[in-house]
């Protein structure tokens, strides 16, 4: 079935440490997006790529980093400048670079050890 | 002012009841309009995209007003298992993204 893949599921950080968290998409959508949740507030857009080998800035960019090398691959890096990284991260893709409706995976769990 | 307004809610009705919630956005020329479902510690599903027209799905009712810059979901009949939080979410122009409101949190009651 198509659909978007996060791993892992869970992931729990130690002070200092960088982390990367995996989303595959074979859905063949150019725009991948992650997001960031905090509990009970709404999706804030970290970064986000329309095409091979470019993404963007979102809003809260700092102390996080991205790579598009494949259509169907856009690993987010939590990296140790991300001062309170737990939260729950969430990657998207669409079809339409924007303008159409995107569709999301199940999502990350970060917390700090 | 926000891009996007929800009421957080929480908004508890008896199952059956009619509910009905606005989200108001903030620029007039945005393009593209939906409304998401998302459960508790679960990822936002696409609930129904918002045309001019108004639209349809079941007990489901979506309204874009462009004049006064809101949409609107009406749930009729609701179920207990539509106790959830909506997303509004809108397409700013000549963004290549979308912009989320904070939700509002429904929870139908027995």
């Amino acid at each position: 079935d198509g659909g978007i893949t996060q791993s892992p599921k869970y992931l729990f950080r130690k002070e200092g440490q960088n982390v990367t968290l995996s989303c595959e998409q074979n859905l063949n959508h150019d725009a991948m997006y992650w997001y960031r949740q905090d509990p009970g507030q709404g999706l804030r857009l970290i970064y986000y790529s329309q095409i091979v080998n470019d993404f963007q800035k979102g809003d809260i960019a700092e102390g996080y980093s991205v790579s598009r090398e494949k259509k169907e691959s856009f690993p987010l890096t939590v990296t140790s400048a991300q001062k309170n990284p737990t939260a729950f991260y969430l990657c998207a893709s669409s079809i339409d670079r924007g303008l159409g409706p995107q569709h999301f995976g199940d999502g990350t769990r970060l917390s700090i050890l | 002012r926000k891009e996007v307004e929800q009421d957080p809610g929480p908004f508890n009705v008896p199952e059956g009841a009619t509910v009905a919630f606005n989200c108001t956005y903030s620029n007039s020329a945005s393009q593209s309009f939906f409304w998401y479902r998302q459960d508790c510690r679960k990822e936002p599903k696409l609930l129904m995209s918002v045309y001019s027209s108004g639209n349809e799905d079941g007990r489901f009712t979506a309204q874009l007003n462009r004049a006064s810059q809101y949409i609107s979901l009406l749930i009729r009949d609701s179920k207990l298992s539509d106790s959830a939080t909506y997303l509004c979410v809108v397409n700013p122009p000549r963004a290549q993204k979308l912009v989320f409101g904070q939700g509002t949190r429904l929870t139908i009651n027995p």
